[in-house]
């Protein structure tokens, strides 16, 4: 099955910098990769994501890359806010058996601390 | 739209005894998973369902059950609680297997 690894665990910016999280994945089959933001006492919330025929995708100042070649995808956050510092989730589809069961295999998380 | 809606929100178990989680969902999304968080170890797969009377197993679904008898709902039992299941759950749906999903607000479960 899947296997997703995410680095750093912590993670901490002035405002202002930039911040990039990495994520690894087992499985050369999986085509879809999502980013999650979990803010304190909150579920995951769906922030970015990126299909496997796509090399880069920008949602104002966040932005995800996918080398398939290597297996591995970034999350790119610029101009940090206060507002950024979260625990933030990647994830890539489970694509083990015949069928498409949707199941995601989460990263381990990033604490993204971005001081004022 | 409520979206997913868990409850409750807080619960405390003692050792042994039994409990289900509540989780509903008016978005008439046909794939539902309930997932556990633990510090450090992102979060794991416990049971899925991709319609209605359809459930399968995740990565960790011992100790754990779960029933689909509508679309809306999808409740996780424990039985026999143990204080390994000490945990903050969260209750996810999708509309189909492509998408991602819209989580709960999570329950957060401490068993003594």
């Amino acid at each position: 099955g899947e296997n997703v690894e995410q680095h750093p665990s912590t993670l901490s910016v002035q405002e202002g910098d930039s911040a990039v999280i990495k994520c690894t994945y087992s499985d050369s089959a999986s085509n879809y990769f999502p980013w999650y933001k979990q803010e304190l006492g909150k579920g995951p919330q769906l922030i970015i994501d990126i299909r496997s025929n796509v090399g880069e995708k920008k949602d104002q100042r966040i932005a995800v890359t996918l080398n398939k070649t290597a297996k591995h995808f970034s999350l790119h956050i610029t101009e940090t806010q206060p507002e950024d510092s979260a625990v933030y989730f990647c994830a890539a589809r489970d694509r083990g058996g015949s069928s498409n069961t949707g199941k995601l295999i989460f990263g381990q998380g990033t604490t993204l601390q971005v001081k004022p | 739209n409520a979206g997913v809606t868990q409850t409750p929100k807080f619960r405390i178990l003692k050792i042994g005894q039994s409990m289900t989680l509540q989780c509903t969902q008016d978005m008439n999304h046909n794939y539902m998973y309930w997932y556990r968080q633990d510090p450090g170890m992102g979060l794991k797969l416990i049971y899925y369902s991709v319609g209605a009377g359809i459930t399968d197993k995740g990565e960790v679904p011992n100790g754990y059950n779960v029933s689909r008898s509508t679309t809306e709902d999808f409740p996780l039992r424990l039985e026999l609680a143990a204080p390994s299941q000490t945990s903050v759950y969260f209750c996810a749906s999708s509309p189909q297997g492509d998408y991602g999903y819209t989580f709960g607000s999570g329950t957060r479960l401490t068993v003594v």
